[in-house]
């Protein structure tokens, strides 16, 4: 199965700073059809998980632009410019690349 | 609108078995795979396995391959997880999940 690490496991920050998450693959998320598979989502308490990029760096509907994605391969970066209140709670990568699925273990972002 | 809705909330006894349906609206049903997704309490999430609706082909995670069946039916829209021979180990919230949309969770509790 894929291994997926995310670091950090928590990450206290202002608000209005900026954010990083990364995540790493044990292995290549390249599909042979020349896509790769990683999206990363927001858990905030209490609710379902929701999608914020997928496919490394697309910004699904309605999400702001302060979020962005990156990568490749086996190293993917997730940022928030500035973060706001809405944004806390618990970041997720996911790849769909291989079967199984594979989640990584979440970085819970919150205030300091 | 994309919408997944889930049963309520179960409670099952140690050694049966409970299942939880998701119905979907908003798009074409057999057009996606429906994932299933376990979060155990104050734990990350866990891709239990995907259906194919249009097929009825299924995938696994191994570790669920024993404890969960996915089934889907197409003329109601609806894809369903049976969770068989329960311990407390399966007490959990149970997503069903496009890659892009999520239900809202069902509790599943394991108690005598």
């Amino acid at each position: 199965d894929v291994v997926m690490t995310q670091t950090p496991l928590s990450l206290p920050i202002s608000l209005g700073d900026q954010a990083s998450f990364s995540c790493r693959s044990s292995q290549s998320l390249l599909h042979s059809n020349g896509n790769t598979y990683l999206a990363w989502y927001l858990q905030k308490s209490g609710l379902s998980p929701q999608i914020l990029i997928y496919r490394i760096s697309n910004r699904f509907s309605g999400v702001p632009d302060r979020f962005s994605g990156s990568g490749s391969g086996t190293d993917f970066t997730l940022k928030i410019s500035r973060v706001e209140p809405e944004d806390l709670g618990v970041y997720y990568c996911l790849q769909h690349t291989h079967l199984p699925n594979t989640f990584g273990a979440g970085t819970k972002l919150e205030l300091k | 609108e994309v919408q997944l809705q889930q049963s309520g909330p179960e409670v099952g006894r140690p050694g049966s078995s409970v299942k939880i349906s998701c119905k979907a609206s908003g798009y074409t049903f057999t057009d996606y795979v429906m994932n299933w997704v376990k979060q155990s309490p104050g734990q990350g999430l866990e891709w239990i396995g995907w259906i194919d609706p249009e097929y009825g082909s299924t995938d696994y995670a191994e570790k669920f391959k024993k404890k969960a069946t996915l089934t889907a039916d197409t003329s109601s829209n609806t894809a369903y997880i049976q969770l068989s021979s329960l311990t407390s180990e399966d007490t959990a919230t149970y997503f069903c999940a496009l890659y892009s949309y999520w239900g809202q969770g069902t509790l599943v509790t394991v108690s005598s």
